[in-house]
């Protein structure tokens, strides 16, 4: 199916455990960003990426590695979770890097106990 | 400090009862602003992007302007499907993009 999917949509997991969202989109689109919303802040930027081996820190990366080895996947990693890393976690993609027509994943909730 | 805020928090309308959505914004070079829609347990969905002052995009009952610190998105006679939670998003450097924290409306039969 054509589109931006993310897997997986719900986690749970312990603190000092490494866990990687992945996500995979379907447009070949240059560029590819992870966000997460937490209540009172939007989304915020974690990472970004303008295309393959190509990626740039956002607003609030400290504590997750992105990699981009092929064009259409976006892996995000906690290296070691924490519970401040509980949130929504949300990839999107775009055509362009002015974000014109963002196109946006369902989310992974994501729980740090 | 570049900064976006919405307006109001909450919105409950009747159906039919129209009324607009704020978003400011006091940003260093605006490159763009816009405008989506988020359904609960979904990502967000692309409704516009404004570019300058002045100008206006329109889509079905919903109508985005821009003035140099502002942009409203109007709701004209909403329908209970239009309820969802409305973000404001400006990109001032090359890829930085900041959201507000939305309004959720809510259309009421």
């Amino acid at each position: 199916d054509a589109g931006i999917t993310q897997s997986p949509r719900y986690k749970i997991t312990e603190t000092g455990r490494q866990v990687t969202l992945m996500c995979h989109q379907t447009w070949s689109h240059s560029y590819m960003f992870w966000y997460r919303q937490d209540l009172g802040h939007g989304l915020r930027l974690i990472y970004y990426s303008a295309a393959a081996d190509i990626t740039d820190k956002g607003e609030v990366p400290d504590g997750y590695v992105v990699s981009r080895s092929k064009t259409e996947n976006f892996p995000l990693t906690l290296e070691s979770a924490t519970r401040s890393q509980t949130s929504v976690y949300f990839c999107a993609s775009s055509r362009t890097n002015k974000n014109t027509e963002a196109f946006f994943g369902q989310g992974t909730r994501l729980t740090v106990v | 400090e570049d900064q976006v805020t919405q307006s109001p928090e909450a919105l409950r309308l009747q159906e039919g009862e129209s009324s607009s959505l704020n978003c400011s914004y006091t940003v260093s070079g605006l490159r763009g602003l816009f405008w989506y829609r988020q359904d609960p347990g979904k990502g967000p969905e692309f409704l516009f992007t404004l570019y300058s002052a002045g100008e206006e995009k329109e889509k079905e009952r919903l109508k985005a302007t821009l003035t140099k610190k502002e942009s409203f998105l109007h709701i004209t006679a909403p329908k209970p499907e239009d309820s969802a939670t409305y973000l404001c998003a400006v990109q001032t450097g090359a890829n930085n993009l900041f959201f507000g924290t939305g309004t959720r409306l809510t259309v009421i039969p």
